[in-house]
């Protein structure tokens, strides 16, 4: 079963930053845009951010806008989300996912298994 | 932004029964709309996608349809294997919301 790696996540106070990675072992995403989804305790699905193949285009969720920051190395295979000025709103399990076909309105078809990022003083 | 409203939120059904849930858009999106599952503690699923196209390895009970502003996702011949959340996500400009989920209990 092929699928995606999240790892960086942790206990963060307020104020502070974390930098989430998403690596790809056996599948290339370069080609692929890669997605950011966070699930809160007990709640739904929220969509955060995206970021294109090849890094040049980038969305944001307006609830992470100017905090949060996407980037990708096709080298290493791996995508990021850096995180600032985290709030405890933001205390989630954070998946990222991969695309259907690189196209600008695709499904997300491979995700990761999650990171729990909590943010606590 | 589009807001996409799930119905119902729970429903509890019997294993052989069909059900349904619907999927509402606050403004027309095409055929742009995905549905996932969820099961408890796991990564969400791609099942349907293009409103109505079965993603590979996903069983032919799971269907989709509709478009526009409306979308049903139906399970026909419910498994106990289905008993899971199911999300809707629109696919029609930034940010790519999601429904607010449908919870389905095998009674």
């Amino acid at each position: 079963q092929v699928h995606l790696v999240e790892s960086g996540g942790g206990v963060v106070q307020p104020g502070r930053s974390l930098r989430l990675s998403c690596a790809a072992p056996g599948l290339s995403i370069r080609d692929y845009g890669v997605h950011w989804v966070r699930q809160a305790p007990g709640k739904g699905l929220e969509w955060v951010a995206v970021i294109s193949h090849d890094g040049s285009n980038k969305y944001y969720a307006d609830s992470v806008k100017g905090r949060f920051s996407s980037s990708r190395d096709n080298a290493k295979n791996t995508a990021y989300l850096q995180m600032n000025s985290l709030r405890t709103e933001d205390t989630a399990v954070y998946y990222c996912a991969k695309d259907l076909t690189g196209w600008d309105h695709d499904a997300l078809n491979i995700w990761g298994q999650g990171t729990m990022v909590i943010v606590s003083s | 932004d589009i807001q996409l409203t799930q119905s119902p939120s729970f429903l509890s059904a019997s294993v052989g029964d069909t059900v349904s849930i619907t999927c509402r858009a606050s403004q027309g999106i095409g055929s742009y709309l995905a549905w996932y599952q969820q099961k408890s503690g796991k990564a969400p699923n791609l099942l349907i996608y293009a409103a109505s196209t079965l993603q590979r390895g996903v069983p032919s009970r799971f269907s989709g349809g509709g478009s526009g502003t409306g979308f049903t996702l139906i399970i026909t011949s419910l498994q106990p294997e289905d008993s899971a959340t199911y999300y809707c996500q629109h696919l029609n400009n930034y940010p790519f919301t999601f429904g607010g989920g449908t919870t389905v209990e095998i009674k």
